[in-house]
């Protein structure tokens, strides 16, 4: 595609529910990223994949929170029974792979609010 | 820990001046640095980076400057445009991760 998309835009959600998140990145693109922002923060990492294998996840909150990429191209944050504090933006990135100095291009987000 | 610090907030400038954004960061392991522009309800794009090896990387009116002994860097915007008011977020990365760590962010107003 010309970008990377996230789906839903915006989700809201009851505390205790579990949601998906999902990620399309760029076509071409072998590495892929996902963040926690909350307001006012700069994204923080939580886990990254080339293609489908996921070499680091040190930055997921807890073991509520997973990732997956399967096919190596679409990749979902799925957080299991949604806690208040998991509120925030949640946005993918990929970049071409490779190398570690690749640019990243950010999809717009998912902002998730759990009440 | 916020290994890496952006501690101005906000910053204002006249059109055509030039604009210097600041980052401090801790983590001497560090060697890889970017810089992010993101305009509301938009996810960051790639601005400009920098590698240890250099002091100094620049593109058009953007320049980055990083000052390793100080673990500093600098944005240098000149002559700033009013296109330019946005939230700009320095990162770093380690040698051989993919871990980058982002700043707060600095909103910058560019006032014409």
């Amino acid at each position: 595609g010309a970008g990377v998309s996230q789906s839903p835009r915006y989700k809201v959600t009851k505390r205790g529910q579990d949601v998906t998140l999902r990620c399309d990145p760029i076509s071409s693109h072998a590495t892929l990223y996902w963040y926690q922002q909350a307001l006012g923060q700069g994204p923080e990492f939580l886990t990254y994949f080339n293609y489908e294998a996921q070499p680091d996840k040190s930055g997921l909150p807890s073991d509520r929170f997973s990732a997956e990429r399967p096919e190596g191209s679409i990749s979902t944050l799925t957080i299991q029974r949604t806690e208040q504090r998991d509120s925030a933006m949640y946005r993918c990135a990929s970049s071409l792979g490779g190398q570690v100095n690749n640019e990243q291009f950010f999809g717009p987000g998912t902002r998730l609010t759990v009440l | 820990d916020q290994q890496v610090k952006q501690n101005s907030p906000s910053l204002s400038v006249q059109e055509g001046r030039i604009s210097i954004l600041n980052c401090d960061y801790t983590n001497s392991m560090f060697d890889y640095f970017l810089w992010y522009k993101k305009y509301p309800a938009e996810g960051p794009t790639f601005l400009i980076s920098i590698s240890s090896i250099k002091d100094k990387n620049e593109d058009g009116r953007f320049t980055v400057f990083l000052n390793k002994s100080a673990k500093h860097l600098s944005l240098h915007i000149v002559p700033s445009q009013p296109g330019d008011s946005a939230v700009y977020f320095c990162a770093a990365s380690a040698s051989g991760t993919y871990k980058y760590i982002f700043g707060t962010g600095t909103r910058l107003k560019v006032l014409a």
